[in-house]
């Protein structure tokens, strides 16, 4: 069954950098691009951008662009998701999430989601 | 960038009656690009809705997508107990794929 496992919950400060990894299993991971999509407490989900499994393009929302990498390691079916310069308004829970189709080229819904990982942002 | 408004921001209604939820795009969401998702407290969102009529696999018939071009509505037909949750809406038809702010649907 297709699976996004990502790492634990961080705590840091601002100006600091943070790295989430979001290793997938149960489907060809070079198939299926995977977003981020990360939602303050007790907001509304914001995306944050999309990386294509298969050749590495990345897309990312305008208001992140500067700060936010996505990465892919195919050697261990897993995306990572680094985010720099925190201020304590990118304290939220980040959510990776698999594309709907295979090789939709970012135009696609998400069907998979992984469990969120909480990123604190505090002095 | 495609502003989604989602209507009501939340709808009070009792188990068994009929939820109709709207998604308003600020321009045409062209082929139907429109995804709904569940999310219900602590957990991540599901998807209900692709396509802006297609069911996602094992979604339950009381759920049904509709609209075109810049409305879209999400209908459940007769609502169960688990059905209560936050819904949100997303174009993905141009990026940044955008969600609306969400609807959600609490009991009477």
């Amino acid at each position: 069954q297709v699976q996004l496992e990502q790492s634990g919950a961080e705590v840091k400060k601002p100006g600091a950098s943070v790295k989430v990894s979001c290793k997938a299993s149960g489907y060809t991971f070079t198939s299926y691009g995977i977003s981020w999509v990360r939602q303050a407490p007790g907001q509304g989900l914001e995306w944050m951008g999309w990386i294509s499994t298969y050749n590495g393009y990345t897309s990312y929302a305008q208001n992140l662009q500067g700060r936010l990498t996505l990465t892919t390691d195919t050697s261990t079916s897993t995306v990572y998701m680094k985010l720099r310069s925190l201020t304590s308004v990118d304290t939220a829970v980040y959510y990776c999430a698999r594309d709907g189709t295979s090789y939709c080229g970012g135009d696609c819904w998400e069907d998979f989601w992984g469990q969120g990982t909480l990123v604190t942002v505090s002095s | 960038e495609i502003v989604l408004t989602q209507s009501p921001g939340t709808l009070s209604l009792s188990p068994g009656e009929r939820a109709t939820l709207s998604c308003r795009a600020s321009q045409s969401v062209s082929s139907s690009y429109l995804a709904w998702y569940q999310q219900k407290p602590g957990q991540a969102p599901r998807l209900l809705i692709y396509g802006a009529s297609s069911r996602a696999t094992g979604i339950p018939d009381r759920f049904s997508g509709s609209g075109s071009g810049t409305d879209f509505t999400l209908t459940i037909s007769r609502l169960e107990p688990e059905d209560f949750a936050v819904y949100y809406c997303q174009q993905y038809v141009t990026s940044p794929r955008t969600f609306g702010q969400g609807t959600k649907v609490e009991i009477k």
